[in-house]
């Protein structure tokens, strides 16, 4: 079972726009939620991350907005250049004990100039 | 400093042979995984290690698959009797684990091709 949902499955965003990725999870015990982005042929790189004691956390253009009673996380790009033009992964883990990361099955994002 | 490292970048074996896939992780870094990447699959946990405990194996998808770690360090991960379903990008990922620090850094994967 999936146990992190994520979507859309592809965004297009012009130059300039806010691009919005959202996912959803089902177990209350994670308290890690990281976004990763990859390029092709390239490894996920970890962009941001958020603990479920905040509502958001904004890095650069990046922001991470967390809704703990929905259990629903989003990525909002702000100002989408080209150069973010990836593909993002959600992913939640219950850091203090499992380890492992439960993934969602990522957003193809594609920013137009 | 030096990132998560893996090798070889793209392997290409015959269905039967067996493979060996290696993975250094971040020099300090306590706690490794294997995850496998496939076309429509995302991507897939295989195996943890975090310092001397026994390792989580749940993610192996067959008794083909294993794993060890050697020194606290260096990761092989081998497939034996490979598939063609077993094609995919196998990344390597380390954390610190110390407490508080949650964060996996990967490495830029194997492609493994079987034919």
């Amino acid at each position: 079972q999936q146990q992190v949902k994520q979507s859309p499955q592809s965004l297009i965003v012009q130059k300039g726009g806010i691009s919005i990725i959202n996912c959803a999870y089902e177990n209350t015990a994670f308290d890690y939620f990281p976004w990763y982005q990859q390029f092709p042929g390239k490894g996920p790189a970890l962009l941001i991350a958020i603990r479920p004691d905040v509502s958001e956390k904004k890095e650069g253009r990046f922001t991470i907005s967390f809704n703990k009673s929905a259990k629903q996380f989003s990525l909002h790009i702000m100002d989408s250049q080209p150069g973010d033009s990836a593909t993002y992964f959600c992913a939640a883990t219950r850091g203090s004990t499992l380890g492992r990361l439960y993934f969602g099955r990522g957003t193809q994002l594609t920013v137009w100039p | 400093g030096a990132g998560v490292s893996q090798s070889p970048s793209n392997k290409v074996t015959e269905k039967g042979k067996d493979v060996e896939l290696r993975c250094d992780p971040i020099s300090g870094h306590t706690a490794l995984y294997w995850y496998r990447q496939s076309l429509g699959q995302g991507l897939e946990f295989l195996i943890y290690f975090q310092g001397n405990s026994a390792p989580d194996k749940s993610g192996l998808p067959s008794d083909r698959f294993s794993a060890e770690r050697t020194g606290g360090s260096v990761s092989t991960l081998t497939i034996q009797r490979t598939q063609q379903e077993d094609s995919a990008v196998y990344l390597c990922a380390s954390s610190l684990r110390e407490a508080g620090s949650y964060e996996q850094y990967f490495g830029p994967g194997t492609r493994l091709t079987v034919t």
